[in-house]
């Protein structure tokens, strides 16, 4: 099974820094790799597909690379909205699907 | 606009089955676009796949849950349904339904608000 793993875990940055999250695979999952944020008791958001691609209405501050087994989701400018923990979800074409366990993000 | 909503008990005994109905509005269950699927979230832990179905019938699970999982779909009431059996406390969790279009991508585009399930007797 291919395992994921996020870093940090938790993270607190200021209003408008810059932040980076990263997300490895246990082995190449190519681009199989989505992100979702999930704020405090609500359902999961898709935000960025296919590793790169930001799903339509998102906000053009969160982007997302990489390939193979090294993941990387940013968000260019935080902002209070912001809060929440973000998850790595990849996808092979048995299909099963993995989540990561998820990075919390705070306001410093 | 498409929603999703998850109902059924919030309270399920040991060695027990857990049963949820997912009622999908504003949009046909049986669109060959789309697939449904169920994900839990135990109390502050991480979102997990439980599986997947398409109107058709054909299921897709997690193998580390097959052995204890169901997913069937009622296309004439526009719903679908999850059954856990045999549920432990380790099965407690927020459970979510979810859509997932039937790209080569697998994501879930639209999510249910979820419903909470205890374990306990």
């Amino acid at each position: 099974d291919i395992q994921m793993t996020q870093s940090p875990s938790s993270l607190s940055a200021s209003v408008g820094d810059r932040v980076t999250i990263t997300c490895q695979a246990s082995q190449d999952i190519s681009n199989y790799l989505n992100w979702y944020q999930q704020k405090p008791g609500k359902a999961p958001k898709l935000l960025i597909y296919d590793a790169s691609n930001l799903e339509t209405g998102v906000p053009s501050r969160f982007s997302g690379s990489g390939s193979g087994t090294d993941f990387t989701f940013t968000i260019s400018s935080l902002q209070p909205e912001d809060i929440a923990t973000y998850y790595c979800q990849q996808y092979d074409n048995l299909p099963r699907v993995t989540f990561g366990p998820g990075t919390k993000v705070d306001i410093k | 606009q498409l929603q999703l909503q998850e109902s059924g008990p919030g309270l399920v005994k040991p060695s027990e089955t857990l049963s949820l109905t997912c009622t999908v509005s504003g949009g046909s269950i049986s669109s060959s676009s789309y697939y449904w699927g169920w994900i839990r979230q135990p109390p502050g832990k991480g979102l997990e796949w439980i599986g997947s179905i398409y109107y058709s019938g054909s299921t897709y699970y997690n193998p580390s849950l097959k052995s204890r999982v169901t997913i069937s779909v009622d296309t004439s009431k526009n719903q679908f349904s999850l059954k856990l059996s045999s549920v432990t406390a380790a099965d407690t969790a927020v459970y979510y339904c979810a859509r997932r279009p039937t790209t080569v991508t697998i994501l879930f585009d639209y999510w249910g608000q979820g419903t909470l399930v205890t374990v306990s007797s």
